[in-house]
């Protein structure tokens, strides 16, 4: 198995500019999370899907940021307009089952300039 | 505020030695999780441990769990160079759904 992918890996952008950041989940995974990491604030869950269905987007920081899970194998991280504080690594994971283990992706990280 | 509160936040030690790393939690858990970091990298899962269960190995790693102090600790063995990262716990708290919640991480680093 290939694991998490995410795309792209690096991405650095201007203030304004909408990024979107891409995942694919291990197949036959049925839940799917996007967190942000940074050396301030760690590693915040951002939103996470459960049979493609958003169950939980309470640590989405913004109206800016929107995900989206169209089909069981891939998941939309989008933020627009993007503003330097956004700048952090974002990873996704999936895991199999309820609170059991997941799976990280490499992460995306993300600068706005 | 986070679940997981790992304790040292910063660990460093020779090759060799052993390094313990603390967890606290503050509500009932249906498990406990630790995870490692490299550097630059996505998190690793090492080891899951119940809430029904109070110690579990995996190699050169030791996880205890104590429920009535909601605490749990990681043990490394014989560390090597390459065991330098952050490593993360997490919990699966009974009313949080399908999240795990993660604390801070402890940086370890093994100097050889």
């Amino acid at each position: 198995d290939a694991g998490v992918i995410q795309s792209p890996r690096h991405e650095v952008t201007e203030m304004g500019q909408e990024v979107t950041l891409r995942c694919k989940p291990i197949s036959g995974h049925n839940s799917l999370f996007w967190y942000r990491q940074t050396m301030m604030r760690g590693l915040e869950l951002l939103i996470y899907f459960n049979n493609n269905v958003p169950i939980d987007d309470s640590g989405m920081p913004e109206d800016r940021f929107s995900a989206k899970m169209p089909n069981a194998s891939f998941s939309t991280l989008k933020i627009q307009p993007s503003e330097p504080r956004d700048s952090a690594v974002y990873f996704c994971a999936s895991s199999s089952a309820r609170g059991e283990t997941q799976y990280f992706g490499p992460g995306t990280r993300l600068l706005v300039l | 505020s986070q679940q997981g509160e790992e304790d040292p936040q910063a660990l460093s030690i020779q090759e060799g030695e052993n390094a313990t790393m603390n967890c606290s939690y503050k509500t009932s858990i249906n498990n406990l999780q630790w995870y490692r970091q490299n550097s630059g990298r996505g998190l690793v899962h090492l080891i899951l441990i119940r809430s029904n269960e109070r110690e579990k190995h995996s190699g050169r790693l030791r996880v205890t769990l104590d429920t009535s102090k909601k605490s749990s600790s990681l043990l490394i063995t014989a560390s090597r160079a390459a065991d330098t990262a952050s490593y993360f716990c997490a919990t699966d708290a009974f009313n949080a759904g399908n999240m795990l919640t993660f604390g801070g991480g402890t940086r370890l680093m093994v100097k050889p």
